[in-house]
């Protein structure tokens, strides 16, 4: 159980594009999803938190108007990563949880290459 | 504020050797969590375990073993007996405060070598 199914796994796309990545929860319901983003050899950082209905509230440094989070239902929030350009070029993860105290679940993870 | 320190960035052993991820945390919060992940190459993250802060029980999940000490806000994973397949980044997380959010460490990079 507890499964969170994330894609693409791997986007390669031209600088100015943008790409939109799925997190779904498949057999439970995610009150709250998290976004992260890895780059090599780094921990991961943690983006933004969504939860169902409202607005992410993002982490500071975070542009939003560049990493838009729509959560719109339990079950799937999408981050879109608006006019990409190299520098954002990582490995967005996202996870998922039940509940406030629950552990998060996470997905296999989007490698974003923009060229 | 949350903060995770694992202190080993790197390491490197031969198979069948016990090896020991070391994990330091500070929190002000009575309630927290803490978790190890493992990250393999391809990615994706592993859910090892996670501990509650008021139980203090060591626990052993066949090679694995983690020892979690609140007077030295330590929380400690062994691997014993080592296999090339663990080979991976290893990340320590703690979770607490209002919206339980995860902290995590550096990782540590984990090659086991035939």
């Amino acid at each position: 159980g507890a499964v969170v199914s994330q894609h693409p796994s791997r986007v390669i796309c031209k600088s100015g594009t943008s790409v939109k990545i799925e997190c779904r929860s498949l057999d439970f319901q995610a009150t709250t999803m998290f976004w992260y983003r890895q780059f090599p050899k780094q921990s991961l950082m943690l983006m933004a938190t969504s939860n169902e209905g409202s607005k992410a509230t993002y982490e500071q440094g975070v542009e939003k108007d560049k990493f838009l989070i729509n959560h719109a239902s339990l079950t799937l929030s999408t981050l879109t990563v608006t006019s990409a350009h190299p520098e954002d070029s990582s490995f967005y993860i996202c996870s998922a949880r039940v509940g406030l105290d629950q552990p998060q679940h996470f997905g296999d993870g989007t490698r974003l290459s923009i060229l | 504020a949350q903060k995770v320190t694992q202190a080993q960035t790197e390491i490197s052993v031969v198979e069948k050797e016990d090896v020991t991820l070391d994990c330091v945390y500070e929190t002000r919060d009575t309630t927290y969590y803490l978790f190890w992940y493992k990250q393999p190459p391809s990615g994706e993250l592993v859910f090892l375990i996670r501990r509650n802060s008021f139980d203090e029980q060591n626990e052993i999940s066949g090679r694995y073993s983690w020892n979690f000490q609140k007077s030295t806000s330590s929380f400690n994973f062994t691997i014993t007996a080592s296999q090339v397949v663990d080979s991976a980044v290893y990340f320590c997380a703690l979770s607490g405060g209002s919206n339980y959010k995860l902290t995590f460490g550096k990782g540590t990079l984990l090659t086991v070598n035939p």
